[in-house]
């Protein structure tokens, strides 16, 4: 079956932009997560989802970054006026109800001129 | 704050050796502790993972352990081959993830 999809793969923008970075699930995981990785790190975490609603947003690194996920499937993260220091590639991912294991997506890399 | 140490941050051991990466975690709730590998320019990719009430898990050439008393998971690669390089990640899900070990393996 389709594993979880992201577009866009690649982002270039102007800083102080907004931009939206979208992410598919696997048909019918419940939890979807968003995480950021710059080069040389590990994945941080930035907010998780269980269903519709935001579980844990504790991650999200101040008030210019939000996600949504009106109907639990697809999410949307929306970062406002962008910073250089946003560059980084966002990874999506998604686990079932019964299982934790996570299925990443390819990620977006989103690079802030 | 809750937080996972992982050493080394680069290993390097001769095909058919093994690898030992090992963590550490800080918060007494977790009981969950999987290990993933990320290639370069590719998605992370889960290689196993042990859940608290066990204290070793093994699938073929890779295996962990988990002290809980110690608060450590490891993992644990045999007889390497070229195809094992990577980065490998500890993670305390969802939050928190170590800062990778990169393995290299010489031919």
């Amino acid at each position: 079956g389709a594993g979880v999809s992201q577009t866009p793969s690649n982002k270039v923008t102007e800083k102080g932009k907004y931009v939206e970075l979208r992410c598919d699930p696997i048909s019918g995981h419940t939890a979807l997560y968003w995480y950021r990785q710059s080069l040389g790190q590990g994945p941080e975490f930035l907010i998780y989802f269980q269903g519709t609603g935001a579980a844990d947003d504790s991650g999200l690194p101040n008030d210019r970054f939000f996600a949504v996920r009106p109907e639990g499937s697809v999410s949307t993260l929306k970062i406002q006026r962008t910073e250089r220091g946003d560059s980084a590639v966002y990874l999506c991912a998604s686990s079932s109800r019964d299982s934790r294991e996570q299925f990443f997506g390819p990620g977006t890399r989103l690079t802030v001129l | 704050g809750e937080n996972v140490e992982q050493h080394p941050s680069t290993l390097s051991v001769q095909e058919g050796d093994s690898a030992v990466i090992k963590c550490t975690y800080s918060d007494s709730a977790s009981n969950y502790f999987p290990w993933y590998k990320q290639e370069l320019g590719k998605r992370p990719q889960l290689i196993i993972d042990i859940r608290s009430n066990v204290g070793e898990k093994k699938d073929q050439r890779i295996a962990v352990t988990l002290n809980k008393t110690a608060k450590h998971f490891s993992l644990h690669i045999t007889e390497t081959q070229p195809e094992d390089s990577a980065v490998y990640f500890c993670a305390a899900p969802p939050l928190i993830w170590g800062a990778g070990t990169k393995l290299i393996i010489k031919p």
